[in-house]
């Protein structure tokens, strides 16, 4: 497997622009993560994903950030309208939970680098 | 998930072992103890996880005090591209971590 895909790698927008950042998950994986890392706050969980259904979204800092997951291959985090303060590394993991087994790890990707002028 | 403590920098020569503590003194009974680390701007990488018991695998070693209160990573042989920064977290779920916290630079040096 090609581990957890990310992308863009890098994107640089406008305030007020909307953004939209992709990830494509381990195949069989359950669970999807999305995470922010800024040299302030360090790495924030934001919302995650079991088997495509949001369950907890409490880490999202604004309603101008939205998730999806329209399928288990696919997911996407939407910033709308973006402001300079979102600047950010956004890291999506994967990781797949096994019923009676030791629990498992979460994979990364390599993050997209966001910045916000 | 509890809170974990960790020493903001270590150094550690290279060829050396690296023993890597953390304290987790909250932590409940369901949690596991999870080490990640975080080489430049990458993606965080898992290293190992554990409950109970001691664990070994081939990138470490991961010692729980039997009280569960604290751990240590061990980085048996340890070599400049494992400079980075490690990461204790203590979580029920793999990649349920709601903060990775500001982990250990570790700086493996020549």
């Amino acid at each position: 497997d090609a581990g957890v895909i990310q992308s863009p790698r890098h994107e640089v927008t406008e305030m007020g622009q909307e953004v939209t950042l992709r990830c494509k998950p381990i195949s069989g994986h359950d669970y999807l993560f999305w995470y922010r890392q800024t040299m302030m706050r360090g790495l924030e969980l934001l919302i995650y994903f079991n088997n495509n259904v949001p369950i907890d979204d409490s880490g999202m800092p604004e309603d101008r950030f939205s998730a999806k997951m329209p399928n288990a291959s696919f997911s996407t985090l939407k910033i709308q309208p973006s402001e300079p303060r979102d600047s950010a590394v956004y890291f999506c993991a994967s990781s797949q939970e096994r019923t009676g087994s030791m629990n498992t790890e979460a994979f990364f990707g390599q993050g997209t680098r966001l910045t916000v002028v | 998930d509890a809170k974990t403590t960790q020493p903001p920098s270590m150094d550690c020569a290279e060829g050396r072992a690296a023993n890597l503590p953390c304290n987790h003194s909250t932590i409940s009974g369901n949690e596991y103890v999870y080490w990640y680390r975080q080489i430049h701007s990458q993606g965080p990488q898992y290293i190992i996880h554990g409950l109970k018991n001691n664990e070994t695998n081939e990138m470490a070693s991961l010692i729980i005090t039997e009280d569960r209160k604290s751990s240590t990573l061990i980085l048996p042989h340890a070599t400049l591209r494992d400079t980075a920064v490690y990461y204790c977290i203590a979580a029920y779920r793999a990649g349920n971590m709601l903060t990775f916290g500001g982990g250990t630079r570790l700086m493996v040096k020549p």
